[in-house]
């Protein structure tokens, strides 16, 4: 049972232009939501986050939107550099829970000049 | 660089065979989760360790096993070992017990042969 679905695989966008990632979840009871980057022989680094409480939160180039009524969330990245080029995971969890992260299973962006 | 650090960064062994995996925190951090990246699979949540006690545990099979150390570093033991098994495996570490921002290592590389 996938609780937290990243549909789309990979995505390409050109330099200087934004990139949406998306994410989808399904346990309504999911209060709190990260991004992580990951790059080649690396571990996943964290990038971004959002408390349920929030529909958005914003760190330099990149936002995250919350959608609790559709349990969507997405990262937008603008503008999109080169370096961006990264698998991003979005994942979940119950604050005061079960202290599991839940991760999708990451979509590849290429960003090209 | 993430401060938590992973041993072996690759590991190659065969079927039925038994290894460890090590995984030393970020200084001052409590909390160690281990997690399993498959091939085009997202990061699987094993277990977790805070200060020493299992907190939380996820879909980890009763061939793996962890224990957390009193300096707090952790070991991931796998035995049995299956062509399946082979995946990254990920440490990360955060201070308090709660899923919030999590430090991950720069991972084991398991190939079982």
């Amino acid at each position: 049972d996938q609780q937290v679905k990243q549909n789309s695989p990979s995505l390409s966008v050109q330099e200087g232009r934004i990139s949406i990632l998306n994410c989808d979840y399904t346990n309504s009871m999911f209060d709190y939501f990260l991004w992580y980057k990951k790059y080649p022989a690396e571990g996943p680094t964290f990038l971004i986050s959002i408390s349920s409480i929030k529909d958005k939160n914003e760190d330099g180039r990149f936002t995250v939107f919350l959608n609790k009524s559709a349990k969507h969330l997405s990262l937008h990245i603008v503008p999109s550099q080169p370096g961006d080029s990264a698998v991003y995971f979005c994942a979940a969890s119950v604050v005061f829970g079960t202290d599991k992260l839940i991760f999708g299973t990451g979509t590849r962006l290429q960003v090209f000049p | 660089d993430s401060g938590v650090t992973q041993t072996p960064k690759h590991l190659i062994t065969a079927t039925g065979q038994r290894v460890t995996l090590r995984c030393s925190p970020r200084s001052g951090d409590l909390s160690v989760y281990w997690y399993q990246q498959s091939l085009d699979q997202g990061l699987q949540f094993l277990i977790q360790y805070y200060n020493g006690e299992e907190r939380a545990k996820g879909n980890i099979l009763e061939r793996f096993s962890a224990q957390q150390f009193p300096d707090l570093h952790s070991e991931l033991n796998l035995s049995s070992l299956e062509l399946g098994d082979s995946a990254l495996y990920f440490c990360a570490s955060s201070v308090r017990p709660t899923s919030d921002e999590q430090f991950f290592g720069p991972g084991t590389r398991l190939t079982v042969l």
